[in-house]
């Protein structure tokens, strides 16, 4: 079975400073993954996937992210934050099955 | 516009209630899904249904139910067994083959 690892619970950043969210996973087959934002009391919105081909994602909002198959990580960036970004956000993996894992969730809070 | 309900966005539970909480889409999804989300511990699978009139366990399902009579509607039923029903559920719906899971916006659900 496929874990996820976000290893940030809190991220607090300013206002047009860049940001990584990290995401490890742990799987022993090819894996889909995903990142998704949730705003307060909403459901989540998919930012962005990777299925196959080009390990640079990019995504809506101005995010991207890159995956790393050796580190098997998937961690999420943008490289200036507003905030209308503030947030929690949830990488998420998916095996051959149709099995989804998904992080605790990493809260991004955008101060000016 | 094509998406995913859900309702009620807010529902009460008394002592030994039996409550049920709706999903409808109109994606043309085959696939749909059940989740809870508590706070801290991101998103756990209760159930999930491929095609209509199947269904198969999550890793939480006990004190829930549901039923895939329709392609367009995947109820839950939160039973009385649940102990601890106080959550966000989360519907989400999605093509098999292409993987991405669309979410619901949610309903939270709390105990009187």
């Amino acid at each position: 079975a496929q874990s996820v690892t976000q290893l940030d619970s809190q991220v607090p950043v300013f206002e047009e400073a860049p940001v990584e969210l990290r995401c490890n996973y742990s799987s022993s087959v090819s894996v889909y993954l995903f990142w998704y934002v949730q705003y307060p009391n909403q459901g989540l919105q998919l930012l962005l996937k990777y299925l196959s081909g080009s390990t640079l994602v990019k995504g809506i909002n101005g995010f991207e992210a890159e995956f790393n198959k050796s580190q098997t990580s998937f961690h999420l960036r943008k490289p200036s934050v507003h905030i209308s970004d503030t947030a929690e956000y949830f990488c998420a993996v998916k095996g051959n099955n149709n099995d989804m894992r998904f992080g605790a969730g990493t809260r991004l809070t955008v101060k000016p | 516009d094509g998406g995913i309900t859900q309702s009620p966005k807010y529902l009460f539970r008394k002592e030994g209630q039996n409550v049920t909480l709706s999903c409808e889409q109109n994606l043309n999804h085959d696939a749909m899904y059940w989740y809870r989300q508590d706070p801290g511990q991101g998103l756990r699978l209760i159930y999930y249904s491929q095609i209509v009139n199947d269904f198969q366990k999550g890793d939480i399902a006990e004190g829930y139910s549901v039923s895939r009579e329709k392609k367009e509607s995947f109820p839950l039923t939160v039973t009385s067994a649940q102990k601890n029903p106080t959550a966000f559920y989360l519907c989400a719906s999605s093509i098999v083959v292409l993987e991405t899971q669309y979410f619901g916006p949610g309903t939270r659900l709390l105990v009187l």
